[in-house]
């Protein structure tokens, strides 16, 4: 079954400082990757996506990540994070033989602090 | 609509109650899910509509939970004689694709908050 952990449950890193937030995959196939933001009281949305072509991805908000095929990881990543980005982050895997359905990580709380 | 939309945004219901929940999806997208999401943790998968048709109900954690799209498009998440267990927030999300095309991302609703007490 695709599945993918995130290791850490939060995230603190001052304003403007890189941020990083882990991911690794299991997948039998090609994967299929996706991070998701979540804000309080909101529903998920959608910040980026690896399908195939280059490792690097660019998503919205400044967003990118990092697709490692030999580490299984595609770690979320922001060069100046800022207050506004406090928010709950989720890694996905996308099962092309499960219906297309998403495994979701647990998610990781990112503080960014002033 | 320009998003998907789902009704109520929360609903309290007393032990044993019968609820339902609604999502109108993006006009036009052929695929729908519902994910269950408790307290702490991530989404997880409930069901999937491809169009009307139920193809993956395999999530749905009892006999309890029924789903339904019967026009393809509007879809109804049914909780009978609900339990404490059941409380947490219901998303439902919409994609364009069909299997076995798996990259376009789904777009999700706020959910609904269910307070089983």
């Amino acid at each position: 079954a695709q599945s993918v952990a995130q290791p850490e449950d939060q995230v603190n890193v001052a304003e403007g400082n890189p941020l990083t937030v882990k991911c690794t995959y299991s997948v039998s196939g090609n994967p299929y990757l996706f991070w998701y933001v979540q804000y309080p009281n909101r529903g998920l949305q959608f910040l980026l996506k690896y399908i195939t072509g280059d490792n690097l991805v660019k998503g919205s908000y400044g967003f990118e990540a990092e697709f490692n095929k030999s580490q299984t990881s595609f770690h979320l990543k922001k060069p100046s994070a800022l207050v506004s980005d406090s928010a709950l982050y989720f890694c996905a895997v996308r099962d092309p033989y499960g219906n297309n359905r998403l495994a979701f990580g647990k998610g990781n709380q990112v503080v960014v602090i002033p | 609509g320009a998003g998907v939309s789902q009704s109520p945004r929360y609903k309290v219901a007393k032990r044993g109650q019968d609820v339902a929940l609604r999502c109108d999806p993006i006009s036009g997208h052929v695929s729908l899910f519902w994910y269950q999401q408790a307290l702490g943790q991530g989404p997880e998968f409930l069901t999937y509509f491809q169009n009307e048709a139920q193809l993956d109900k395999s999530g749905l954690p009892s006999d309890r939970f029924f789903a339904e799209r019967p026009e393809g498009s509007v879809s109804t998440l049914k909780i009978q004689r609900t339990q404490q267990e059941d409380s947490a927030v219901y998303l439902c999300a919409s994609s364009l694709e069909v299997r076995p095309v798996a990259n376009t991302e789904a777009f999700f609703g706020q959910g609904t908050r269910l307070t089983v007490v």
